[in-house]
């Protein structure tokens, strides 16, 4: 099947620097990717919707600042955490749904760690 | 907003034990999906669902789209200890996914 592979899938960063956050698609073409966060035991919460050559698509209350996604190609979304503070720490996970049957595939996700 | 109510929050059954859990929607949805999530891992699809009414079976898994397209359960019978993990729902509309809040399951040998 179809596979979404993300990198790094652990990262420790101090407060105040920018980390960022790759999400590919491997054996298909994404015109759509979206990156959600969740919280220890919690459900997967959307963050934003990524679209490839044009902006992304934010749900309410996330910052479009703080968190920066740029879909420059048809396999490959990156999200940066800026400026990250121990609040931003969690674990964030990706998902490209292959045209083909629609399927949504969940990248392995990244654990970010804020110190 | 659209929201999904899940339960049960977390099991914890004997090994050989059928499982049962269900989400409910105030929406309708055009997809149920059932997905099951290990510990720091992404969500695995388990069972897709496309029409009101459908009864999807996995191995072990059983999963129904409810005729209001609202609601959804999924079934694991004879439970072993891989079964271990949390199980979501997440209900589709466009191409937009959202989750319910998760049923840890733990299996006891």
């Amino acid at each position: 099947g179809a596979v979404v592979s993300q990198h790094p899938s652990r990262v420790i960063c101090k407060s105040g620097t920018s980390v960022k956050i790759e999400c590919r698609s491997l054996d298909f073409q994404a015109t759509t990717m979206f990156w959600y966060r969740q919280f220890p035991k919690k459900s997967l919460m959307l963050m934003a919707t990524s679209n490839e050559g044009s902006k992304a698509t934010y749900e309410q209350g996330v910052e479009k600042d703080k968190f920066l996604i740029n879909h420059a190609s048809l396999t490959l979304s990156t999200l940066t955490v800026t400026s990250a503070h121990p609040e931003d720490s969690s674990f964030y996970i990706c998902s490209a749904t292959d045209p083909a049957n629609t399927e949504a595939f969940f990248g392995q996700g990244t654990r970010l760690t804020v110190v | 907003g659209q929201q999904l109510n899940q339960s049960p929050q977390s099991m914890f059954i004997q090994e050989g034990e059928d499982v049962s859990m269900n989400c409910t929607s105030s929406s309708i949805f055009n997809t149920w999906l059932w997905y099951k999530q290990d510990p720091g891992e992404g969500p695995v699809l388990l069972i897709a669902l496309y029409k009101a009414g459908e009864l999807t079976s996995n191995g072990r898994l059983t999963a129904q789209f409810g005729i209001t397209r609202k609601d959804s359960f999924l079934n694991i019978s004879a439970s072993i200890p891989s079964d271990v993990g949390i199980y979501f729902c997440a209900g589709q509309w466009g191409n937009k996914l959202v989750f319910g809040a998760g049923t840890i399951l733990r299996v006891k040998s």
